[in-house]
């Protein structure tokens, strides 16, 4: 069965440090695969997106994701993280028209 | 574009009682999808529309509940003699076209609290 796992619940980092969240999928074929934020009080935001072709993917806010076949890994990654990038962070993976979402990771920043 | 609304934004009930949601999804998107998320947990998929055609239903979409979405703009999640189990953030989507190409954009959620 499709499912996505986000092994870290909680992260916490200082400002202006590097940030790498982990996400690691199960599917069979060619998979589809998301990166989601969410705010309190906002809906799920789409970071970015991968499909096919260059494994490394842009997003916004700075974020990029690479996309690892041989490890099932879809990371998340940003090279500074501002104050703002508190948050839930969801990777997920899509399931015919449907998404699968991981349990989510908590990011914490730190002045 | 206002982007996806959702009402309530809140809602408390107690067990038994009947409730219902309300989705409105951006203008002219033909497919709306209603998700589900727990505390701690990911969204879970429950049901989604083409249109005004329900084209699938989760595990999850137990008999009390049901939805619709009449004319293939809005659509209503209804839950029926509501058990504490089914609090949760309930979160609507929608998207221009169909398959997964098509970005699905969330509302902010409606927070379900059964007493």
């Amino acid at each position: 069965a499709q499912s996505v796992t986000q092994p870290d619940i909680h992260i916490t980092v200082s400002e202006g440090a590097s940030l790498e969240l982990r996400c690691n999928y199960s599917y069979g074929a060619t998979p589809y695969l998301f990166w989601y934020v969410q705010s309190p009080g906002q809906g799920l935001q789409l970071l970015l997106k991968y499909f096919s072709g260059d494994t490394l993917v842009q997003g916004i806010k700075g974020f990029e994701a690479e996309f690892k076949r041989s490890q099932s890994s879809f990371n998340l990654r940003k090279p500074s993280v501002h104050w703002s990038d508190a948050a839930e962070y969801f990777c997920a993976v899509n399931n015919t028209d449907k998404l699968i979402f991981g349990t989510g990771t908590r990011l914490q920043v730190f002045p | 574009d206002t982007g996806v609304s959702q009402d309530p934004r809140h809602k408390i009930t107690k067990r038994g009682q009947n409730v219902t949601f309300r989705c409105d999804p951006i203008s002219e998107h033909n497919r709306l999808y209603w998700y589900r998320q727990t505390l701690g947990q990911g969204p879970e998929f429950l049901t989604y529309f083409q249109n005004e055609a329900q084209l699938e239903k989760s595990r999850l979409l137990s008999d009390r509940f049901s939805a619709e979405r009449p004319k293939g703009s809005f659509s209503t999640l209804e839950i029926q003699r509501t058990e504490q189990g089914d609090s949760a953030m309930y979160l609507c989507a929608s998207s221009s076209g169909q398959g997964i190409l098509y970005e699905q954009y969330f509302g902010p959620g409606t927070r379900l609290t059964v007493t």
